[in-house]
């Protein structure tokens, strides 16, 4: 499975827009690039996820190069209830599990 | 639909008592997984199932036992509690099939071991 790199943390404030950055250095031709949401006390949630170029959908958008070595998360106008963790994964829909890692703490100041 | 379930939210054992933890799931699902989430950790993988009657051990198995007798549900069990153990547990599900990779994933259990 490919191993994922994502910051610790990363700050921001009210109507901002955040981008965070996976590296993956050693993805798979056939591999997908998958974030997910966890917001504190709650599980993690599916947000968006791409095989390359752009993908949007009403919540994020995932910005993926032509080398797929990396990706963005692109978060528009953050509001306070951004305020949670991130995980980037990596890996087919045929697996049967995938590694979380500990994510990037965003935390959205007013 | 109520999604995943666990039961129970909070649970406070003493070193050496067992428990069972339930998770249940009403989206016909064929996988499902437990996880443990430590202050720093990220979660971590403690067994899943790829089906009814199936079960497969993932990062940290070792003092946990499953079971998937029904297909919605999933038993984690510990057998002699210790501190190690107090986590936050996660139970989650996905689909087999296509699609992205979309687990779904349960309230949580907080668990203390004393």
């Amino acid at each position: 499975l490919a191993k994922t790199t994502q910051p610790i943390s990363m700050d921001s404030y009210e109507g901002q827009e955040v981008n965070i950055t996976c590296s993956h250095n050693n993805i798979a031709t056939n591999d997908y690039i998958t974030w997910y949401q966890q917001f504190p006390s709650q599980g993690p949630r599916f947000i968006i996820q791409g095989y390359k170029t752009k993908v949007t959908n009403e919540v994020a958008s995932l910005f993926i190069p032509a080398d797929r070595k990396s990706s963005t998360l692109s978060l528009p106008r953050v509001s306070l209830s951004d305020t949670a963790v991130y995980y980037c994964l990596v890996g087919r829909s045929g697996y049967s599990t995938l590694t979380f890692g500990k994510g990037t703490m965003l935390l959205v100041s007013p | 639909n109520a999604g995943v379930t666990q039961t129970p939210k909070f649970r406070v054992l003493k070193t050496g008592q067992s428990m069972t933890l339930l998770c249940a799931q009403d989206m016909n699902h064929e996988y499902m997984y437990w996880y443990r989430q430590d202050p720093g950790m990220g979660l971590r993988l403690i067994h899943y199932s790829v089906g009814e009657g199936t079960t497969a051990k993932g990062e940290v198995p070792d003092g946990y036992n499953v079971s998937r007798l029904k297909k919605q549900n999933f038993l984690l069990g510990l057998e002699s509690a210790a501190p190690s153990q107090t986590s936050v547990y996660f139970c989650a599900s996905r689909l087999v099939a296509g699609g992205p990779y979309e687990q779904y994933f349960g309230p949580g259990t907080r668990l203390t071991v004393t």
